[in-house]
This record gives C-alpha cells, structure tokens and sequence, in this order.
C-alpha cells in the first residue's frame, strides 16, 4: 500500500526556518517524481515545488512566492523528500501535502497524497 | 506563468443534475497537460483527469474532461451526493504548475 507521511510542522516566528519531511512506503521511491502543495486556511490549492526523479535528472521547479526562500530536496536512501523553508512570512501559512502520481500495471494513471502537516508562521 | 480562471465560483446543483465546470488559460497549454482535482473538506486533492480527457484510475466514467489550447471543461453527467466538493484545474505544461482558483459544487 502506498503511503506518504508528512511530518515537521509547527508555529515559526517570521524570518524563520523549519524542514518538512514527507516519509514515502509501498513504491520505489526513487523512480518517482515528487511534489508539494500547500492550502491555506480557507483557501485553493497552490503548487510549492518538484523534485524529478534522479534519473530524470533531479531537478527542481518552485512557485514564483517561494523560490530562493523554499529548497525541495530528496534522499532515496531513506525513501524521504524534504521541504527546506527559510526566511518565512505570515502568508506561508497553510497545511503543506506531498504528492506524487504514477502509471499502476493496467497503464492508468492515480495520484498518491499524505495528509498534510499545518505550518503557522505567526510572532 | 499560465494563469488559469475556473468559472463559476459556485455552482449549485441538485443530485441527479448534470454538471458543467470551465477552466480557461492564460495561454496555451501545449499537450493538454490539464489536470482536474476534486477536494472534500479536511482532505487531499484527488486527480479526477489528466491529458485533459484520460480519467485516472478508478474515477467513475460520470467524469469526464474535454478541451484544448486554453479552454477546459469537466463534466459530472449525473451527480451524486459524493460529488458535492470543490474542483480545481492544474496545469503542467509549464513551471510553475499552476491551479486554478477552484469551482466549488454544492446542493441546491
């Protein structure tokens, strides 16, 4: 069974830092590409970032709001991906989720969430 | 930056109806990588589409996406009371990925 955990959340004062990380079982990890979303309260889904597999080269793409300040990173060994977050604002305030999507043996495509972990960057 | 606009904000529908949901671009979305999610309150996106028109796996056949270039559509021919949620449309054509601000669905 596919699982993805988050984990790190919590209450960072602004111009601080905090690392998410987001535990993946049940797939090979290492072929897949990876992402984050992030929702703030009461609001629409908003993409934060994309790690490609490193097969496929390991590169990363971020959102306009969060590039140069957000690091996507990822370590197969450990079957993680990390959200490195600096110099925060009030406004990245949301419930973070890390997401993939997959071809399943029948050649369709499903998409695999985690739950989300809160982080609240308030003084 | 593509820049997508769901219209309507909220449609309100009974169960049984037939539902029409748009998302436009700002410019082309080159392939049709156009992606439709559903979220319930307190939960994950779900992938409804992808490729503009392939349902993902094990979404029912009363969802379905059309369009090209820079006009979308989903539509839920019937719906029923587990439908009722917000909508959202992503494109992947290019960085950043950008959503669209949502259509929410809700009982009339």
């Amino acid at each position: 069974e596919v699982q993805l955990v988050e984990s790190g959340g919590g209450l960072v004062k602004p111009g601080g830092s905090l690392r998410l990380s987001c535990a993946a079982s049940g797939f090979t990890f290492s072929n897949a590409w990876m992402s984050w979303v992030r929702q703030a309260p009461g609001k629409g889904l908003e993409w934060v970032g994309r790690i490609k597999s490193k097969t496929d080269g390991g590169t990363t793409d971020y959102a306009a709001p969060v590039k140069g300040r957000f690091t996507v990173s990822r370590d197969d060994s450990k079957n993680t991906l990390y959200l490195q977050m600096s110099s925060l604002k009030t406004e990245d305030t949301a419930v973070y989720y890390c997401g993939t999507a997959f071809y399943d043996s029948s050649g369709g495509l499903r998409d695999y969430w985690g739950r989300g972990t809160l982080v609240t960057v308030s003084s | 930056e593509i820049v997508l606009t769901q219209s309507p904000g909220t449609l309100s529908l009974s169960p049984g109806e037939r539902a029409t949901l748009s998302c436009r671009a700002s410019q082309s979305v080159s392939s049709n990588y156009l992606a439709w999610y559903q979220q319930k309150p307190g939960q994950a996106p779900r992938l409804l589409i992808y490729g503009a028109s392939s349902r993902a796996t094990g979404i029912p056949d009363r969802f379905s996406g059309s369009g090209s270039g820079t006009d979308f559509t989903l539509t839920i021919s019937r719906l029923e009371p587990e439908d009722f949620a917000v909508y959202y449309c992503q494109q992947y054509d290019s960085s950043p990925f950008t959503f669209g601000p949502g259509t929410k669905v809700d009982i009339k």
